[in-house]
């Protein structure tokens, strides 16, 4: 089974702090994905990355950027966190650009 | 550009009752993929199943099916005698050739006993 673990469910941040959402999966896939989810709006596609060191931006890059130093590891930061980026976020993977993606059980972040 | 539709925000059954979750995409790709996750109270998205274009055989998984049309862009997903463990919502995404995958808004399911 392929398994995708995030390192926090639930994380609360103050404006302004820089926060580190981490991703890890366990089947050796070559892609990762971040995304954030918000009601009304739907899933939306923040960062990806087809390979090690080597990152895409997605719909919605603004205020963030990702690291991928490790093939199983995928690194979403956030520099300077602000209210507007309370949301859930999830990562996925996937073996190929055209496979299904597995999600992690995403982390619910609160900015005050 | 590419789309996914799922016109039904919010379906309410009754347990044992069949349900169907519409889902129509568009593409201009002639090669594209299509999916459906399901997402239950828990937050996780669970993947169900992945279509490619060019398979329009329908599938049949225990009390699941999904009916693949592309002469209507469509990719309906049917529960046959529901369950209160089928609340959740439910998303139908698309790929198009060297696209990123594009998800619809959702549908909600919430099976009654």
């Amino acid at each position: 089974d392929v398994k995708v673990t995030q390192s926090s469910r639930y994380l609360v941040k103050r404006t302004g702090e820089k926060v580190f959402l981490e991703c890890v999966q366990d089947m050796d896939h070559e892609n990762m994905f971040w995304y954030r989810q918000d009601p009304g709006l739907g899933l939306r596609l923040i960062y990806f990355s087809y390979d090690v060191k080597m990152k895409e931006k997605g719909d919605i890059p603004e205020g963030y950027s990702v690291s991928r130093e490790k093939k199983e590891r995928f690194s979403l930061i956030l520099e300077s966190a602000s209210t507007n980026q309370t949301s859930m976020y999830l990562c996925a993977s996937s073996r190929g650009a055209e496979q299904e993606q597995y999600f992690g059980p995403g982390t619910r972040l609160t900015v005050t | 550009a590419q789309k996914v539709t799922q016109a039904q925000t919010e379906i309410s059954v009754v347990e044992k009752e069949d349900v169907t979750l519409d889902c129509v995409y568009e593409t201009r790709d002639t090669t594209y993929y299509l999916f459906w996750y399901k997402q239950p109270p828990s937050g996780e998205l669970v993947f169900l199943i992945r279509r490619n274009s060019f398979d329009e055989q329908n599938e049949i998984s225990g009390r699941y099916s999904w009916n693949f049309q592309k002469s209507t862009s469509s990719f309906n997903f049917t529960i046959t005698a529901s369950q209160v463990v089928d609340s959740a919502v439910y998303f139908c995404a698309l790929r198009g050739w060297n696209e990123k995958l594009v998800f619809g808004k959702g549908t909600k399911l919430t099976v009654n006993p």
